[in-house]
């Protein structure tokens, strides 16, 4: 069965400096991977996806993401941190065709400081 | 507004009550998929509807039961409610029966058992 990791439950930064959200994903077959963002007392607001195609997806709000199979990784960036996002994000796994349901990693909550 | 709509935001209720939660998915969209997001748990998958079938059941307790009618809005009904069933519910739609291209997320029903 998939699953994913998401590596440290909080990362703090400053603003300006470089966001590294990192995702590790399990999966014996070639997984669809996301990440979405979820702002305070809101949704779950897409971010990027990963559909087989490029392997460095971009994303909205500047932040982009890479696929490496062979470190089974799928780590969000960006690379000047901004205030507005601090948020919590979380990244996803789904198999691909069927009735396949999205599983979420238990999230890392970013905090940004002036 | 991301087109998932969610009725009611905000529901208080007492232990060994039962509740209806409402979503209309996002228009065009035929799955709707129900998840529980708390502090200890995180995101759980709770159940998947497609054009009116139930499609694919995760960690959802016997107490609950969804449906989705005709015209594709769902409805999540939680009975003999406990404590441990207070959390954020999240109903989420697709147009297609899977994920490969992501969910679209309602902004929730939080729920406390009191």
């Amino acid at each position: 069965a998939q699953s994913v990791t998401q590596l440290g439950s909080h990362v703090s930064v400053s603003e300006g400096a470089l966001v590294l959200l990192r995702c590790n994903y399990s999966s014996s077959v070639p997984p669809y991977l996301f990440w979405y963002v979820q702002y305070p007392n809101q949704g779950l607001q897409l971010l990027l996806k990963y559909t087989s195609a490029a392997t460095l997806v971009k994303g909205i709000n500047g932040f982009e993401a890479e696929f490496k199979k062979s470190e089974t990784s799928f780590h969000l960036t960006k690379p000047s941190a901004h205030m507005s996002d601090a948020a919590e994000y979380f990244c996803a796994v789904s198999l691909s065709g069927g009735y396949n349901k999205l599983i979420f990693g238990a999230g890392t909550r970013l905090a940004v400081h002036p | 507004d991301s087109g998932v709509t969610q009725t009611p935001k905000h529901l208080i209720t007492a232990t060994g009550q039962r509740v209806t939660l409402r979503c209309s998915p996002r228009s065009g969209d035929l799955s709707v998929y129900w998840y529980q997001q708390s502090l200890d748990q995180g995101l759980q998958f709770l159940i998947q509807y497609y054009n009116g079938e139930e499609r694919a059941k995760g960690n959802i307790l016997e107490r609950f039961s969804a449906q989705q009618f005709p015209d594709l809005h769902s409805e999540l009904n939680l009975s003999s409610l406990e404590l441990g069933d207070s959390a954020l519910y999240f109903c989420a739609s697709s147009p297609q029966r899977g994920s490969n291209y992501g969910y679209t997320f309602g902004s929730g029903t939080r729920l406390t058992v009191v």
